[in-house]
């Protein structure tokens, strides 16, 4: 069936470093694509979402890019800090029918080193 | 303003046990869902709500019962409790403009069924 995934299971970065997390889907009736972040012990923190017809969407210190070609999917942070150790989720919303329905990849574990 | 709360927060079942997690929502959003989160399958989507009196099933719905009879309220009952639920379950609310994207999660139950 459709799908979300990671290709990283897991990412170490310096602190002040640039982050990468990438990201490929499979179902290309989703609308929209999201990036969550889980820290440990907590429930999952909406952080940014791109719709299907923009390839570049920017946040506070985050940056989102689609390449729809390859169905990818990647989150950048800026000047990673020691705070953004989390685990980190992208997903989409099933697009056509399924409207509220999210779907989740298994995650990317970030991790900062002061 | 609480946001999403789960109660309880740890709980030990017993195999055939029946018990119902509770999940209250103060942000008067329509749109509310159970996920589970099992180690290296993400978070997968249970049942859902798009209002009060509506429910439909999500991605794993099988020994799950939910019902929404109020917008505040949606608890998930297990009916009959198997080692294969223990996992750790996370209720989610959104407001109907934002349902596509983002999900206010509370802080999540812990089940361990033996």
């Amino acid at each position: 069936g459709e799908s979300v995934g990671l290709h990283l299971p897991t990412l170490s970065v310096q602190e002040g470093d640039n982050s990468i997390i990438n990201c490929a889907y499979s179902n290309s009736a989703s609308d929209y694509f999201i990036w969550y972040k889980q820290e440990s012990g907590k429930g999952p923190q909406f952080i940014i979402d791109i719709r299907s017809n923009m390839d570049k969407r920017q946040g506070q210190r985050v940056t989102v890019l689609l390449n729809k070609t390859v169905k990818h999917l990647s989150l950048q942070i800026a000047a990673t800090q020691p705070g953004d150790s989390a685990v980190y989720f992208c997903g989409d919303n099933a697009g056509g029918t399924s409207y509220g329905k999210l779907t989740f990849g298994q995650g990317t574990i970030l991790t900062v080193h002061p | 303003n609480a946001g999403v709360t789960q109660t309880p927060k740890f709980q030990v079942l017993k195999t055939g046990q029946s018990m119902t997690l509770q999940c209250a929502q103060d942000m008067n959003h329509e749109y509310m869902s159970w996920y589970r989160q099992d180690p290296g399958m993400g978070l997968r989507l249970i049942h859902y709500s798009v209002g009060a009196g509506i429910t439909d099933q999500g991605e794993v719905p099988n020994g799950y019962n939910v019902s929404r009879s109020t917008t505040e309220d949606f608890p998930l009952r297990l009916l009959s409790a198997a080692p294969s639920q223990t996992s750790v379950y996370f209720c989610a609310s959104s407001p109907v403009v934002r349902a596509n994207t983002e999900a206010f999660f509370g802080q999540g139950t812990r089940l361990t069924v033996v």
